[in-house]
């Protein structure tokens, strides 16, 4: 149980369908972040929420957009993705501030067709 | 950018023996923490080292910092199967007051029993 919850695990989808991964964290942290994995390179950030604003977008397309509705829940919807887009989709939670550890979900497997 | 670099990419070593793998990174840092992922899982946090410590100890594990060199190490003593995953250190830069953090590539270390 690592307090954190992401769905789907895995997901197919077609460069014109629209999808959104949902990731979840019940501890009590104030901070949330989505990450992406693609084999062989560094994790790479990709939206930061600190207190459910957005403090950080670094250079992500805008066929990825993120949304925080409150502290517990964020989301990613995507929409016409490229085959390059296919990677391991991390989400973590952290209580705001230098110095704190953050606790990570399993990731959604996303394959783009 | 990448600010994190681990060194070797990949580790191999028998039950019982340590292993032990570097880190280096760019920039002035607040700290540095190093996490572990299993095939599959999302990143788990194993330990943070601030700025001004040059060593700490947590279990099986001791991990090093030297400023001067912006270099870590992380050494996993009488290592077991269940070691075997990859392994990232992540450095949260100087000045920055959200805590975000920036990973490597990531060591990979396969434990035979």
């Amino acid at each position: 149980e690592t307090g954190v919850t992401q769905t789907p695990r895995h997901l197919v989808m077609g460069m014109t369908n629209k999808k959104s991964l949902k990731c979840e964290q019940h501890l009590g942290h104030n901070a949330m972040y989505w990450y992406k994995q693609s084999a062989k390179k560094p994790l790479e950030l990709m939206f930061v929420y600190n207190f459910k604003e957005q403090t950080e977008n670094n250079s992500v397309p805008s066929r990825f957009s993120p949304e925080c509705p409150n502290s517990s829940h964020l989301f990613l919807h995507l929409h016409t993705l490229q085959p390059e887009d296919s990677a391991l989709y991390l989400c973590a939670s952290s209580q705001a501030g230098s110095g704190q550890p953050q606790h990570f979900g399993d990731g959604t497997r996303l394959s783009i067709l | 950018s990448q600010q994190g670099e681990e060194d070797p990419q990949a580790l191999s070593i028998q039950e019982g023996e340590n292993a032990t793998m570097n880190c280096s990174y760019k920039t002035s840092i607040n700290n540095l923490q190093w996490y572990r992922q299993n095939s599959g899982r999302g990143l788990v946090h194993l330990i943070l080292i601030r700025s001004n410590e040059r060593e700490k100890h947590s279990g099986r594990l001791r991990v090093t910092l030297d400023t001067s060199k912006k270099s870590s190490s992380l050494l996993i003593t009488a290592s077991r199967a269940a070691d075997t995953a990859s392994y990232f250190c992540a450095t949260d830069a100087l000045g920055d007051s959200w805590g975000k953090l920036q990973f490597g590539a990531g060591t990979q270390v396969v434990v035979t029993p």
